[in-house]
């Protein structure tokens, strides 16, 4: 079983649309969670570290639910240089410091 | 910001050749990794280094081996380069912190021939 599962997609939407993201993880001994962007033949970076009480960055909302193990990824008014694979991490205690990742979620945001 | 360094962007090799890939970071991180990445099949890591000279396998380390001899530096070797490992690999770091994520570098393209 994979640490962390995400709908791989595509998504296609509208410029200006609103889309949401979803993830799911399995170990209860995760700590942190990220959100990270990738562009095409690019390296991932990171977009957004997820918080307990949830947090927001401008466009982009992220939210934890440690009880359902979900996290969750949305973003509003989308515009075209939100095109990327979006990718749900997970730092598991007692790992060393290694992260987990999904293998991502594509957007695409079409004019 | 903090930097890593990877030496090749685009490398080409025959297959049986030695490769070495080098990554270097500038901010003193004690945690090193190395993945690669393949369509459809997301990230994977082959090694990762919580400090100099420690190494631990990760999820495909067969074909490769690692090298840390200083903090800033880890190097990944291919012993024998396979067509099957025409990849993209990236190397990241991090802190110890639990609340840190990964700086990646922007990877290196191997095709084996």
């Amino acid at each position: 079983r994979k640490e962390v599962e995400q709908d791989p997609g595509p998504f296609n939407v509208p410029e200006g649309a609103t889309v949401a993201f979803n993830c799911t993880y399995s170990n209860s001994a995760s700590q942190s969670f990220f959100w990270y962007r990738q562009d095409c033949r690019k390296e991932p970076k990171l977009l957004m570290s997820v918080y307990s009480s949830g947090n927001e960055d401008g466009r982009f909302t992220a939210q934890l639910n440690r009880a359902s193990q979900y996290i969750s990824l949305l973003i509003r008014d989308s515009k075209l240089s939100d095109s990327a694979t979006y990718l749900c991490v997970v730092n598991i205690a007692s790992t060393l410091g290694r992260l987990y990742f999904g293998r991502g979620t594509q957007l695409t945001v079409w004019p | 910001d903090v930097k890593v360094t990877q030496s090749s962007r685009y490398l080409v090799k025959r297959t049986g050749e030695k490769v070495f890939l080098e990554c270097v970071q500038d901010m003193d991180h004690e945690n090193m990794f190395w993945y690669r990445q393949d369509p459809g099949l997301g990230l994977r890591l082959i090694y990762f280094s919580y400090d100099v000279k420690m190494k631990e396998k990760g999820d495909i380390p067969e074909g490769y081996s690692v090298s840390r001899e200083k903090k800033e530096r880890f190097s990944l070797i291919l012993e024998s380069a396979s067509t099957n490992q025409t990849s993209m690999y990236l190397c990241a770091s991090k802190t110890q912190g639990a609340e840190d994520g990964y700086t990646f570098g922007s990877g290196t393209r191997l095709t084996v021939v």
